[in-house]
């Protein structure tokens, strides 16, 4: 399968715990997103990378979450001092940017984050 | 605050009905619109990406329709097949210099046999 994967695909912990979440993009696409989808909304934007850079932070990003793309392949999504507010499901996307092109975004599985 | 709006939020047809869902978005600073199914369990799905006012997609029994003049999308489905329960999501990106998804909240398809 050469698809975008999430792991792990659920998580549960107790709050005041840190976590982190992996993504595999597709191999030679050079963006990868991170996105957040909590009950009854869309997902929402959190950061992107191109390549191994992180170029745009959401502000619902706080400082308890922490974000890398080493060597511009997998990321981690990290987060501190879990909250029960943070329960949700963390979606993953890929993409390979082509200039003059508008690009298709392809997503992960997803994690799906409960905080006791 | 970009406001993308979905409807209706969740929708229950029978089989071999055809239905159709609209999305709502800013019709200022407009790039794309992108069209995913999800369904429970999996990855969402891209559908389409739609950049031209008066863009008219199609994929199998799927097919979109674009009005960036007057802000709106629809998504129709033909004689609905119960495999075609998901949820469908659009999604706004605008000028911004990156691509960043602004998602609806959804409509949810329930297809009964």
């Amino acid at each position: 399968d050469t698809g975008v994967s999430q792991d792990p695909r659920h998580k549960i912990t107790k709050r005041g715990q840190n976590v982190t979440f992996r993504c595999d993009p597709i191999s030679e696409h050079n963006r990868l997103y991170w996105y957040r989808q909590t009950l009854g909304q869309g997902p929402e934007f959190l950061t992107y990378f191109q390549n191994e850079a992180q170029l745009e932070k959401s502000r619902l990003l706080s400082d308890r979450f922490s974000a890398e793309r080493p060597k511009g392949s997998f990321s981690t999504l990290e987060i501190q001092r879990t909250e029960q507010g943070d329960s949700a499901m963390y979606l993953c996307a890929s993409s390979l940017v082509v200039a003059g092109r508008q690009e298709t975004q392809y997503f992960g599985p997803g994690t799906r984050l409960l905080v006791l | 605050i970009l406001n993308v709006e979905q409807s209706p939020q969740s929708l229950h047809v029978q089989e071999g009905d055809s239905t159709n869902f609209t999305c709502s978005f800013p019709s200022s600073n407009f790039y794309a619109l992108h069209w995913y199914r999800w369904e429970t369990a999996k990855s969402p799905e891209a559908l389409f990406v739609m950049t031209l006012n008066g863009d008219e997609k199609k994929k199998g029994r799927i097919s979109a329709t674009l009005n960036t003049k007057e802000g709106y999308s629809y998504l129709y489905i033909k004689g609905s097949q119960p495999e075609d329960s998901a949820t469908y999501l659009c999604a706004f990106v605008g000028d911004t210099g990156f691509q960043k998804l602004v998602f609806g909240t959804g409509t949810r398809l329930l297809v009964s046999p």
